[in-house]
């Protein structure tokens, strides 16, 4: 099946700085890959996604780059802010016909004002 | 507007009392998925329906069951929680493959 990993587990930033987190995955056949942001006691926001046929999507200061022949993708915030401080987490939705997503482990990010 | 309710926000079991978290959904999706997810950690599916076809993953416990009786609604039990079983947990929906999963706010269980 499908693994995910996801780096750092933990990133700490000033605000105004970029932060960036990386996740690989092991199936070639995956195709669909969204970025989820979880604030403490909430369910995980989808902020982001990209799906295997695009290389790099952009949404105001959120971004998201795939490469498809190394097997990894990125989040990237720009400008960074205190209320960006949560919990990111990637995700791979693998091939065939399955309809389940696999996350990685989840990145802390916190924002220093 | 809320998409994917989740009822109730919490909920305080004791151990052993069987307990069923509620999950309902206006986006008339085909999938609905459960997740735990405990501290600290990823969310962990548990099950998921596509329509009616339920599937479960291999390593999830028998004490939980799922129903979905209708699109709209889908049902978490738990048959006798025990002090492991508390956890978030998450309802998601998807339309397929290719359909944006949407996740409900969670149900906090804490079993005493």
């Amino acid at each position: 099946g499908e693994n995910v990993e996801q780096h750092p587990s933990t990133l700490s930033v000033q605000e105004g700085d970029s932060a960036v987190i990386k996740c690989t995955y092991s199936d070639r056949a995956s195709n669909y890959f969204p970025w989820y942001k979880q604030e403490l006691g909430k369910g995980p926001q989808l902020i982001i996604d990209i799906r295997s046929n695009v290389g790099e999507k952009k949404d105001q200061r959120i971004a998201v780059t795939l490469n498809k022949t190394a097997k990894h993708f990125s989040l990237h915030i720009t400008e960074t802010q205190p209320e960006d401080s949560a919990v990111y987490f990637c995700a791979a939705l693998g091939g065939g016909s399955n309809y389940k997503l696999t996350f990685g482990k989840g990145t802390l990010l916190t924002v220093n004002p | 507007d809320a998409m994917v309710i989740q009822n109730p926000r919490y909920q305080v079991t004791q151990f052993g009392k069987p307990v069923t978290l509620s999950c309902s959904q206006t986006l008339n999706h085909n999938v609905m998925y459960w997740y735990q997810q405990k501290s600290s950690q990823a969310p962990k599916l548990l099950f998921h329906y596509y329509d009616k076809d339920f599937n479960n993953e291999a390593d999830t416990p028998d004490n939980f069951q799922s129903r979905r009786p209708n699109t709209s609604f889908c049902f978490l039990d738990i048959r006798s929680p025990g002090l492991g079983d508390a956890a978030m947990y998450l309802c998601a929906t998807s339309s397929g493959r290719w359909g944006g999963y949407t996740f409900g706010s969670g149900t906090r269980l804490t079993v005493v």
